[in-house]
């Protein structure tokens, strides 16, 4: 299974930071790249879903992109809130027969 | 409220046992999918179902099956040839396959062994 990395690992931001994660996958053979959020004792919670190179779409505060060419994409976080702690996943359909592949996931804290 | 069921949310395995973990959707969805989380990986995917009476094989389907009998519901049974069971199982759903739709997940469920 072709890898996909995403980083930071770990986040600790403060209230009202803003910030972004990124998400690296095989460039070849790429339909769509998922996000999702995944809050402590909850179930994982669709952001995204992204099919077109230089695609950029946004809900609320949070907002995303993705290069499909060069193999990633971009999660941003505006104005961070406590409610937004939570694990960002990301999974590309890229070079898997059409089945998504899932990141470890950044694990954002952020500190009122 | 549409979502997706699990059932149950914790489940214990005795040896040379088979167990069944329940999923439910009631948003109409075609596609299902069954998944399974251990520590410092990402998830995996076991079984999928794009459409009633039809599913496929994931990336560690050995040692699971699965039916999809009806639309809402798509059961996961593993089998005594699952060597290392204990993980967090999660069930999701999507209008439909393969990768265009957001998934919807359940709670999941918690597999153990005694």
């Amino acid at each position: 299974i072709l890898n996909v990395e995403q980083s930071p690992q770990s986040l600790h931001v403060q209230e009202g930071d803003s910030t972004n994660f990124t998400c690296s996958f095989p460039s070849s053979n790429f339909y769509a790249l998922h996000w999702y959020r995944w809050e402590t004792a909850k179930s994982p919670e669709a952001l995204f879903v992204m099919t077109l190179n230089g695609d950029e779409k946004k809900k609320g505060r949070i907002s995303a992109t993705l290069n499909t060419k060069e193999g990633y994409s971009y999660l941003y976080i505006k104005g961070s809130q406590p409610e937004d702690s939570a694990t960002y996943l990301c999974a590309p359909d890229a070079g898997n027969n059409r089945k998504l592949i899932w990141g470890l996931g950044t694990s954002l804290a952020v500190n009122p | 409220d549409g979502g997706i069921t699990q059932s149950p949310k914790y489940l214990f395995r005795k040896e040379g046992q088979n167990v069944t973990l329940s999923c439910e959707q009631n948003l109409n969805h075609d596609a299902m999918y069954w998944y399974r989380q251990d520590p410092g990986q990402g998830l995996r995917l076991i079984y999928y179902s794009q459409i009633v009476n039809d599913f496929q094989k994931g990336d560690i389907a050995e040692g699971y099956s699965v039916s999809r009998e009806k639309k809402e519901s798509f059961p996961l049974t593993v089998t005594s040839a699952q060597k290392n069971p204990t993980a967090f199982y999660l069930c999701a759903s999507s209008s439909r396959g393969p990768s265009n739709q957001p998934q919807h997940f359940g709670d999941g469920t918690r597999l153990s062994i005694l």
